[in-house]
């Protein structure tokens, strides 16, 4: 059974940065890229970004210049600097289900919880 | 970017009653879309691939349909655990997007 396990909730000030791990189990995860979808508080589902097996990256225009994401085998990375209090959020991250179909999601990490509060 | 029109925002419904939902793109996806069920305070799963494919593990009471613009999940019969919201996702194109979601409850 594929497991995404993400890092613990953070609480942050504004103007911080904040990095969020999400590691694959049993395996890693090869070639698949790894996307970062947020969820702010009862809304809907947002694409953050993307991070290929290779450590492409690819992000939502928003984020382009405070967003970075990083891999390794089997853990990837997502850094989010100059937080503010739109930033306030679910974090998830969702692997692709295979290295040539880009964004197509099939399993999800349990979430981490980011709070950006003064 | 492409945009996803997803309806209706939410909908009541009892158990045994035929349920859908849709989303229509701004352009053309192929079947470049995934459905998508969230329960509160859980992460997403995946109930539906290339528009038409249901997910391993999945009740055969939800399918897709559609290709191109006009995209559609059904559930057939109502069952209480199927109360959640319901997103699709278009993967054709960068940036993917969302819908904006579709909450069904049981009357």
């Amino acid at each position: 059974q594929v497991q995404l396990v993400q890092s613990g909730p953070e609480v942050k000030k504004p103007g911080a940065s904040v990095t969020v791990s999400c590691k694959m189990s049993p395996n890693n995860f090869g070639n698949n890229g790894v996307n970062w979808v947020r969820q702010a508080p009862g809304q809907g589902l947002e694409w953050v970004g993307w991070v290929s097996g290779l450590g492409r990256t690819n992000s939502a225009d928003k984020f382009y210049d405070r967003l970075t994401m990083t891999t390794s085998t089997s853990t990837v990375f997502m850094e989010l600097r100059s937080l503010t209090s739109d930033d306030t959020a679910v974090y998830y991250c969702a692997r692709d289900v295979d290295p040539t179909n880009w964004y197509e999601i099939d399993f999800w990490g349990q979430g981490t919880q980011v709070t950006v509060s003064s | 970017d492409i945009q996803m029109t997803q309806s209706p925002s939410s909908l009541s419904a009892s158990i045994g009653d035929r349920v859908t939902i849709t989303c229509r793109a701004s352009q053309d996806i192929k079947d470049d879309l995934a459905w998508y069920q969230q329960k509160p305070g859980k992460a997403p799963t995946r109930l539906i691939y290339d528009a038409s494919s249901l997910q391993s593990g999945v009740p055969s009471r939800f399918s897709g349909s559609g290709s191109g613009t006009e995209f559609t999940l059904a559930i057939s019969s109502l069952q209480p655990e199927d109360s959640a919201t319901y997103y699709c996702l278009q993967h054709h194109a960068y940036p993917p997007v969302f819908g904006r979601g579709s909450k069904v409850e049981i009357k």
